[in-house]
């Protein structure tokens, strides 16, 4: 049974950076047939994908036009996780986040962190 | 303003059936699968049907999907309470190369 455990702090400062970790049990950040996730979900922007990282004899990132130049998903191997990066943060990133499991032979994102609510504030 | 569209809320008396829409274009549900989403407050969305209208393990053959061109549906019958949550569609979109989700639709059991 594959589960995600994020980590990290449920306040920011605007301007500041948010960091978050995702660790994996069950499966490894390097299988080729997963993709790692970070989506976000606000009441003015409902759920919106952020972006991933996935392993495919090496590593690849894609990132959502909204947060690009932004943002950076990295994977530990090490430590079986993955994280997040979002630069610049304003209130208007204010959301839960979630790390999530894609299947990619399936192509749907099949396993969830719990979330974490993070908000932007001075 | 989400990319794909639902509509906000449906509600349907218990034991009925309801279908809830999900509107995109030729580069997203047009060239894509779609999955649905199911939500309960606090809590992380959950899959119930992957792939168009593949139904996941576990979920209740109560509910199924369908596609067709660049529209998508999922339909829920014998309606219980327990039912009642939020749903949202998804897919990959070829144009902004990312995926993409619909701006959810709150089901109200009546």
């Amino acid at each position: 049974q594959v589960q995600l455990q994020q980590s990290g702090p449920g306040l920011v400062k605007p301007s500041q950076p948010l960091s978050l970790t995702c660790v994996i049990s069950g499966d490894s950040v390097s299988s080729i047939r997963a993709a790692w996730n970070w989506i976000r979900q606000s009441p003015s922007r409902g759920l919106e994908w952020l972006g991933r990282t996935y392993y495919r004899s090496k590593w690849y990132n894609d990132y959502a036009v909204s947060v690009k130049g932004r943002i950076t998903i990295n994977p530990d191997t090490s430590k079986n996780q993955f994280s997040l990066q979002l630069n610049s943060m304003t209130p208007e990133d204010t959301a839960i986040y979630y790390c999530a499991r894609e299947d990619t032979e399936v192509e749907d994102f099949d396993y969830w962190g719990q979330g974490t609510l993070v908000t932007v504030s001075s | 303003q989400s990319v794909l569209t639902q509509p906000p809320s449906v509600s349907e008396a218990p034991r009925q059936r309801v279908t809830i829409s999900c509107s995109g274009s030729s580069s997203n549900i047009g060239n894509n699968a779609v999955n649905w989403y199911q939500q309960f407050p606090g809590k992380a969305p959950k899959v119930v049907i992957y792939h168009d209208d593949v139904l996941p393990s576990g979920v209740s053959d109560r509910f199924s999907g369908s596609k067709s061109d660049t529209s998508a549906s999922l339909a829920i019958s014998g309606l219980q309470s327990e039912d009642e949550a939020d749903y949202y569609c998804a897919t990959w979109d070829d144009r902004l190369n990312g995926w993409v989700f619909g701006g959810g639709t709150k089901l109200t059991v009546l």
